[in-house]
């Protein structure tokens, strides 16, 4: 079975500073994909980045990117140069093998002036 | 191109009535997904269609059903509501099946209220 586990339910950064999210999973296929959705108060789920997990190269979308450590399972979101709009809950997830995408719990995020 | 639209966005029921969901995809997506979000429980899947079948459910009891159209349009279904029923339902698209690795697009959400 996938699982995806979110340990910090809670985050804050000052703006411009760097902030790390961490995320590590479980998954028995060997072909999957690791996502990072951001869900801000109007709920909207919005997609911020993708790794395929038979891509060596992390990810990266302009100031977000990501440490894919796969011997470690661990899939950890990276934030640069934060800005008050990138304060919402931030959800990993996995999907792999035709199953169904699994979703961790969340990190909120704030973001402080 | 248009996002995922659902509606409504806001609905109150009471316990034991039915309601009806409806989700439309974007514009040359062939899969919608129904996800479940509550503060319990976070984002539990409800199903996946693809083609007008459904390829994949998750771990809800009959009461939850879904649709889908030959345009790609989706419904899920709520009978016999109860006070845990009430969430955001959450309807995704994609181009293909998601566990193919295609990207899912969410649509605002339907807020439902059970009282």
């Amino acid at each position: 079975a996938q699982t995806v586990t979110q340990s910090q339910p809670e985050m804050s950064v000052q703006e411009a500073e760097t902030v790390t999210l961490s995320c590590t999973y479980d998954t028995s296929e060997s072909d999957y994909y690791l996502f990072w959705y951001k869900q801000p108060p109007s709920r909207q789920m919005i997609l911020v980045i993708r790794q395929e997990a038979y891509k060596q190269q992390n990810a990266t979308e302009n100031r977000f990117s990501v440490n894919f450590q796969k011997a470690a399972k661990s899939f950890s979101l990276k934030i640069s140069d934060s800005q008050l709009g990138d304060a919402a809950m931030y959800f990993c997830a996995e999907v792999g093998g035709g199953n169904k995408l699994t979703f961790g719990t969340g990190t909120q995020l704030k973001v402080e002036l | 191109k248009a996002g995922v639209t659902q509606t409504p966005r806001y609905l109150i029921k009471t316990r034991g009535q039915q309601v009806t969901l409806s989700c439309s995809p974007i514009s040359g997506h062939r899969s919608v997904s129904w996800y479940q979000q509550t503060p319990g429980q976070g984002l539990q899947f409800l199903f996946e269609y693809f083609s007008e079948t459904q390829r994949n459910k998750g771990n809800f009891p009959g009461r939850f059903s879904g649709r889908q159209f030959s345009n790609s349009r989706s419904e899920m279904n709520v009978s016999t509501l109860e006070l845990g029923d009430s969430a955001l339902y959450l309807c995704a698209s994609s181009f293909g099946l998601a566990g193919d690795s295609y990207e899912q697009y969410f649509g605002p959400g339907t807020r439902l209220t059970v009282t």
